[in-house]
């Protein structure tokens, strides 16, 4: 059950568009459409903003959007805002019936 | 309001137990599967098991395999984590989360954590 990889940080300007990706295997992030986005702000519990089977969940900004190409799931976030700061981890099922995380990415919003 | 609340953290030593607790309100927790995952200090996030509504099916990661056993009672609308033979590697907050559709589906409900240390 190795975790997911995605880049330690990322970062952009108030307005800007930024991708984080998330890559895994066939047995996970490729095999399934049951890839996930959560926020962390310091502190705090994570937070689900994508979800495989609605999307955005209710009060998530439009501004969040999710997408997947082969072993690869990215989510990608328009208009960056000041209250985007924070960390993101990507989770997937796998074909060992267990659930992974991706290792984290912290954007900074310059 | 839907609700999770983590108790039963503390400091236990090396080979010792430690029982964990989540009540759920604000919804029909026998309607969800349940999880718990946790996070060590500055790390990333790390599923540690899953039950689904019934209790029929529970799947546990790797590194708690053997050690750990997750369980519910829907009456009492609460979930539970037994942790037994823990290691300095199981310290971490521990969160409870609900999945509302499939059990390895999206974790749409967060409790606040209960910390763990295991320490000498």
């Amino acid at each position: 059950q190795s975790a997911l990889t995605q880049p330690a940080s990322v970062s952009g300007s108030p307005g800007q568009t930024i991708t984080i990706s998330c890559t895994g295997t066939s047995s996970d992030v490729g095999g399934y459409n049951y890839v996930s986005w959560y926020q962390q702000h310091p502190g705090t519990a994570p937070r689900l903003i994508i979800s495989p089977f609605t999307n955005r969940p209710s009060g998530v900004s439009n501004r969040f959007s999710g997408s997947k190409s082969g072993n690869t799931a990215s989510l990608t976030i328009s208009g960056l805002q000041a209250e985007d700061d924070a960390d993101y981890y990507c989770s997937s099922y796998t074909s060992s019936s267990a659930l992974v995380f991706g290792g984290g990415t912290k954007l900074t919003v310059l | 309001e839907v609700l999770l609340v983590e108790s039963g953290g503390g400091l236990v030593k090396p080979g010792g137990s430690l029982r964990l607790s989540c009540a759920a309100s604000g919804f029909t927790f026998s309607s969800y599967s349940m999880n718990w995952v946790r996070q060590a200090p500055g790390k990333g996030l790390e599923w540690v098991s899953s039950i689904v509504s019934s209790s029929t099916y529970i799947y546990y990661a790797d590194s708690v395999k053997g050690r750990f056993t997750i369980s519910r009672d829907n009456a009492k609308n609460s979930l539970y984590l037994q942790m037994n033979s823990l290691r300095a590697e199981d310290t971490a907050v521990y969160y409870c989360a609900r999945s509302p559709l499939l059990w390895f589906g999206p974790m749409d409900v967060w409790g606040q954590g209960t910390t763990v240390t295991v320490s000498s």
